[in-house]
């Protein structure tokens, strides 16, 4: 069965770090692009960070650029998100998402989400 | 930055047909998914490629496009498709993923 899972959320206070992690299990790892999605509470979706299936190529959603970096290690099978400058606005659980293919932009498998609180 | 616009609500009588909108420029060139969303739970994938559906999701679930709009059908309506509904692309001209603002779909 394809896995993801979240860990790392916690409470932050604003202007500190956070690190993400995603691990993955039940598909192979290098050859699919992953995402990050996040959804304040009680808002909706918003799209935050990509990266490619090499990890070669990165985009981040304006907001967060600059702040986060999405990374990989294809030989744990875990994806990465680093939060630095915490923001109370990026209060949210983080999900981590898998993209279907090379052909389609849409994600298929989704954790089930790590929360993050910005607040002091 | 590109928008996508959904109607925030749509309530529906079990057995009946829900669709959910989903608006945006030159979204006719643009590939669209749907997801739904239950309280708690992580999104599930419904509809991908404007009228693909993946495997585990029952016909009910139809998508389809027509000049700058996206729609989601959901037929015979049952109390447990009563959750948010989220439309989503790539937008090549700014390298971002976008979703819709989500629709509540509620079964009278």
């Amino acid at each position: 069965d394809v896995q993801l899972v979240e860990s790392g959320g916690g409470l932050v206070q604003p202007g500190g770090s956070l690190r993400l992690s995603c691990a993955v299990s039940g598909f192979t790892f290098r050859n699919y692009a992953l995402t990050w999605v996040r959804q304040a509470p009680g808002k909706g979706l918003e799209w935050v960070s990509a990266i490619s299936a090499s990890g070669g190529i990165t985009y981040y959603t304006d907001s967060v650029k600059g702040r986060f970096t999405i990374s990989r290690d294809n030989s744990k099978n875990t994806l990465f998100l680093q939060m630095n400058s915490l923001r109370a606005e990026d209060t949210a659980v983080y999900y981590c998402a898998r993209k279907v293919g090379a052909s389609t932009s849409a994600f298929d498998y989704w954790g089930q989400g790590t929360l993050v609180t910005v607040s002091s | 930055s590109y928008v996508l616009t959904q109607p925030p609500s749509v309530s529906v009588a079990p057995g009946e047909t829900a669709r959910i909108t989903c608006g945006g420029d030159n979204i006719g060139r643009k590939s669209v998914h749907w997801y739904q969303q239950k309280p708690g739970q992580a999104p599930v994938l419904v509809v991908y490629g404007d009228s693909d559906r993946p495997s585990g999701i029952p016909e009910r679930f139809s998508g389809s496009k027509s000049g700058s709009t996206a729609t989601l059908t959901i037929s015979r309506v049952a109390a447990g498709d009563e959750a948010d509904y989220y439309c989503q692309v790539w937008d090549n001209g700014s390298d971002h993923y976008v979703f819709g603002s989500g629709t509540k779909v509620t079964v009278l």
